[in-house]
């Protein structure tokens, strides 16, 4: 059964933490993106990827930090220097880069106390 | 500049009753529109897609959407709407970079 998985579901954090987000596709896609949704807001893009070993900032990449060593996984870390972290986080992945169609996550919720 | 607008943020509808959510786009040239849905907490599911083709695009759910570039709009539409359509509906446009660009959304409510 093909698709993308993230966890946890719920990620509660205290202030000045670090705390990494689970991103893993069994797609074979190429591309991955993380992207942060806060209320009444459309999405926006953290960082994306396009391939093992490369990828590159988005929109609003301050205080996040990501790699990818496994063509299947891009964890995202949520450091301490993000000032207003907690919001909806989704990851998504496409077969190439540029290639319209994006498909997502079921989302990691988090909440600094 | 290449924007996407969703007019409404919230539409209310009669189960049974049409639902028509709208969406408009800034382009120079026509792009790859999608509609996504997203229920409460969940991730996005692509509901249909427009690439040139057909300018009437059927989804899933019996929703469709239909392309007119002299409006550069691509609202989408359901003949009747139904209690598990409530959910929030979001216009993306790919305007052939690497990324997407979202509307705000749409939260769709049904009233029994």
């Amino acid at each position: 059964d093909g698709g993308i998985t993230q966890s946890p579901k719920y990620l509660f954090r205290k202030e000045g933490q670090n705390v990494t987000l689970s991103c893993e596709q069994n797609l074979n896609h190429d591309a991955m993106y993380w992207y942060r949704q806060d209320p009444g807001q459309g999405l926006r893009l953290i960082y994306y990827s396009q391939i093992v070993n490369d990828f590159q900032k988005g929109d609003i990449a301050e205080g996040y930090s990501v790699s990818r060593e496994k063509k299947e996984s891009f964890p995202l870390t949520v450091t301490s220097a993000q000032k207003n972290p907690t919001a909806f986080y989704l990851c998504a992945s496409s077969i190439k880069l540029g290639t319209d169609t994006q498909y997502f996550g079921p989302g990691t919720r988090l909440t600094v106390l | 500049a290449q924007s996407v607008t969703q007019l409404d943020s919230h539409v209310s509808v009669s189960e049974g009753t049409p639902v028509l959510l709208r969406c408009n786009y800034s382009s120079s040239y026509s792009p790859s529109l999608f509609w996504y849905v997203q229920h409460p907490n969940k991730g996005l599911q692509l509901l249909l897609k427009y690439t040139s083709a057909a300018t009437l695009v059927k989804g899933i759910n019996g929703f469709e959407a239909e392309f007119k570039k002299s409006e550069t709009s691509f609202h989408l539409t359901k003949p009747s709407a139904h209690m598990s359509d409530a959910a929030e509906y979001f216009c993306v446009v790919h305007f052939g970079n690497e990324k997407l660009t979202f509307g705000t959304g749409t939260r769709l409510t049904i009233i029994p």
